[in-house]
């Protein structure tokens, strides 16, 4: 069975500072891997989309990574802002009818 | 396009009482999923459907049932409400492009609470 896994669970920046959220999975054989981000009490914001054949994707400021033979993920974040601020889930579709498998999260504060 | 849209945004049940979550898609997606989330959780699937009239079971189908008659509709009822089911319920859909499953969208969710 797949276990994700995400660190930090929490993290605390000011603001402008480069960071790094990761993602770690136990289970190489994946479709894809994507990237989610949630605000409190809200559904989920599809952010970024790296398919297994691919080593990373970039929007913006966000740049996400897959390395499937170590079972990682990164999702780098550029000068941030306090509007980053929210829960980042890392999603893995598996071979099952594509059914994602998640992390618990990290959940991001950018102080001002 | 609307993408995926859940009905109710929120809902308190009493034990024992029942349910229809709905869930639709204008999007023209074959699949679509049923996930909840608890606090500090990730998301588990509950029941997804490759089509209309496939269903099939996720890791935690207990308790609850779907149907899927249409490709736009797929709704999750809960029978026999329980303190346990109190969780964030969303819905979500995707298509595959060849063989490979492109990104899932979600909708908003539903806040459900059993007292």
């Amino acid at each position: 069975k797949q276990e994700v896994t995400q660190i930090p669970a929490a993290l605390s920046v000011p603001e402008g500072e480069n960071l790094v959220l990761n993602c770690s999975f136990t289970d190489s054989a994946i479709y894809n891997l994507q990237w989610f981000r949630q605000d409190p009490g809200k559904g989920l914001t599809s952010l970024l989309l790296i398919q297994s054949s691919q080593r990373e994707q970039t929007s913006g400021r966000l740049n996400a990574s897959l390395d499937k033979s170590s079972g990682r993920s990164t999702l780098y974040i550029a000068a941030s802002q306090p509007g980053d601020s929210a829960t980042y889930l890392c999603a893995l579709r598996g071979s099952t009818l594509g059914r994602l498998y998640f992390g618990r999260g990290t959940q991001l504060t950018v102080w001002p | 396009n609307a993408g995926v849209t859940q009905t109710p945004k929120f809902r308190i049940l009493k034990i024992g009482q029942s349910m229809t979550l709905q869930c639709a898609q204008d999007m023209n997606h074959n699949y679509m999923y049923w996930y909840r989330q608890d606090p500090g959780m990730g998301l588990k699937l509950i029941y997804y459907s490759v089509g209309a009239g496939i269903t099939d079971k996720g890791e935690v189908p207990n308790g609850y049932n779907v149907s899927r008659s249409t490709t736009e509709d797929f709704p999750l009822r809960l029978e026999l409400a329980a303190p346990s089911q109190t969780s964030v319920y969303f819905c979500a859909s995707s298509a595959p492009t060849g063989g490979t499953y492109n990104e899932q969208f979600f909708g908003p969710g539903t806040r459900l609470t059993v007292l």
